[in-house]
């Protein structure tokens, strides 16, 4: 069975622009969160979705968003870039969002704004 | 007040010796449950253990268990016999079932020493 599949691995970017990420669960699993993980500010939620819904959001700007498709794969999308923004993401996806159901991550994408 | 408390940010083991890393929270809602990850120098982020909120038994699986005291709020992972591959950034998080959230701790960073 394939475990969560993000691309890209890597990403350079530069200040302004914007950025798609993808990620595909494990298949069955309608449950897909992102992550933001930093040094400083360790693993930080972004959202979460489920069937094609945002069910719950962290506490990031707008232009953090992202959405999901019928068949549970999701993007994230990041707008103006900001030198801050440069972190692993991780994208986690699980098969219900029950309270019994562990989380199982992606390898990250790393993303580097110059 | 924080969700989930990891209060080593580190710590060192003899090889094949057992260590305890902490791990406190704080959640209102009756149905939770408790998740403890791995996070490598490479990055990917590797589940371990779980726990439910109404299990009367101590998770265990292989070399890990869990020593979860529900009346203390706190959720200790144990490793046994520890080996160099142990040695990573572990994570615990808890799911509420009644927001669908996962939390994380800052981490401990384990270093298991030869």
């Amino acid at each position: 069975k394939a475990g969560v599949t993000q691309t890209p691995r890597y990403l350079i970017k530069t200040r302004g622009q914007q950025v798609t990420l993808s990620c595909s669960p494990i298949s069955g699993h309608r449950s897909v969160s992102w992550y933001q993980q930093t040094p400083g500010q360790g693993l930080q939620f972004l959202f979460e979705y489920f069937s094609e819904t945002q069910r719950n959001k962290g506490n990031f700007p707008g232009r953090f968003s992202g959405r999901q498709f019928s068949n549970s794969r999701s993007e994230m999308n990041v707008s103006t870039l900001e030198l801050g923004d440069s972190a692993l993401y991780l994208c986690a996806s699980s098969l219900e969002a029950g309270a019994n159901q562990p989380q199982h991550f992606g390898d990250g994408t790393r993303l580097s704004i110059l | 007040a924080q969700k989930i408390t990891q209060t080593q940010p580190g710590m060192f083991v003899q090889e094949k010796e057992a260590v305890t890393l902490d791990c406190t929270y704080d959640t209102s809602d009756p149905s939770y449950g408790l998740f403890w990850y791995k996070q490598p120098s490479s990055g990917e982020m590797i589940f371990l253990i779980y726990q439910g909120s109404y299990d009367q038994q101590n998770a265990t699986e292989g070399r890990y268990s869990l020593n979860f005291q529900k009346a203390r709020k706190s959720a200790n992972l144990v490793i046994s016999a520890s080996q160099l591959g142990d040695s990573a950034m572990y994570f615990c998080a808890i799911h509420e079932r009644g927001t669908y959230k996962y939390i994380f701790g800052t981490g401990t960073r384990l270093k298991v020493l030869a």
